[in-house]
């Protein structure tokens, strides 16, 4: 399979835990994207990688959130002390080229659950 | 700031039955109007992109239109395999989805 991969599908986990997602993304892809979903709602952007520089950040993405793109490979969102509004889908998505196409390749992403 | 809006929210429609998706837009300038499609528990799947009003795109039992404020994704003679949540988007990689349309098609 050479779709983006995500990992874990599921996590549980306590609030004020740390929690860590990981994306691989389709490997000729340079743009590397993180959205989130919440139930019965569209995704919404959090942040985006050119290879391995984060280039725009959402509003969205408190302090708590961090992500990386080590050497513009795969890619890591962490989740430190979480709350339980952090509760959502987590999608990676990635697209080809420079261009800005809005053609995104999503994985099936990483679905959260803080109690 | 960029606003989509999709209705219905939910439709339920029997085997062969067509219908249309709308998806209201209002943006200051548009770079593209994109369609996705989701299955429950995955993600979403790109469809179409549509770049200027009179622009259609069909694909199988879908065909997306655009005008200046709205687009339209009609579903002809839908089968039960085009069940899922339609969710239209706007401009580039940082998409302004909206909460989609869940469509349901009963044998």
């Amino acid at each position: 399979d050479t779709g983006v991969s995500q990992d874990p599908r599921h996590k549980i986990t306590k609030r004020g835990q740390n929690v860590t997602f990981r994306c691989d993304p389709i490997s000729e892809h340079n743009r590397l994207y993180w959205y989130r979903q919440t139930l019965g709602q569209g995704p919404e952007f959090l942040t985006y990688f050119q290879n391995e520089a984060q280039l725009e950040k959402s509003r969205l993405l408190s302090d708590r959130f961090s992500a990386e793109r080590p050497k513009g490979s795969f890619s890591t969102l962490e989740i430190q002390r979480t709350e339980q509004g952090d509760s959502a889908m987590y999608l990676c998505a990635s697209s080809p080229g420079l261009a800005d196409t809005g053609e995104l390749f999503f994985g099936e992403g990483s679905r959260l659950t803080v109690l | 700031e960029d606003q989509v809006t999709q209705s219905p929210e939910a439709l339920r429609l029997q085997e062969g039955e067509s219908s249309s998706l709308n998806c209201s837009y209002t943006v200051s300038g548009l770079r593209g109007l994109f369609w996705y499609r989701q299955d429950p528990g995955k993600g979403p799947e790109f469809l179409f992109t549509l770049y200027s009003a009179g622009e259609e795109k069909e694909k199988e039992r879908l065909k997306a239109t655009l005008t200046k404020k709205e687009s339209f994704l009609h579903i002809t003679a839908p089968k039960p395999e085009d069940s899922a949540t339609y969710l239209c988007a706007l401009n580039g990689y940082k998409l302004s989805f909206g909460a989609g349309t869940t469509v349901t098609v009963r044998a």
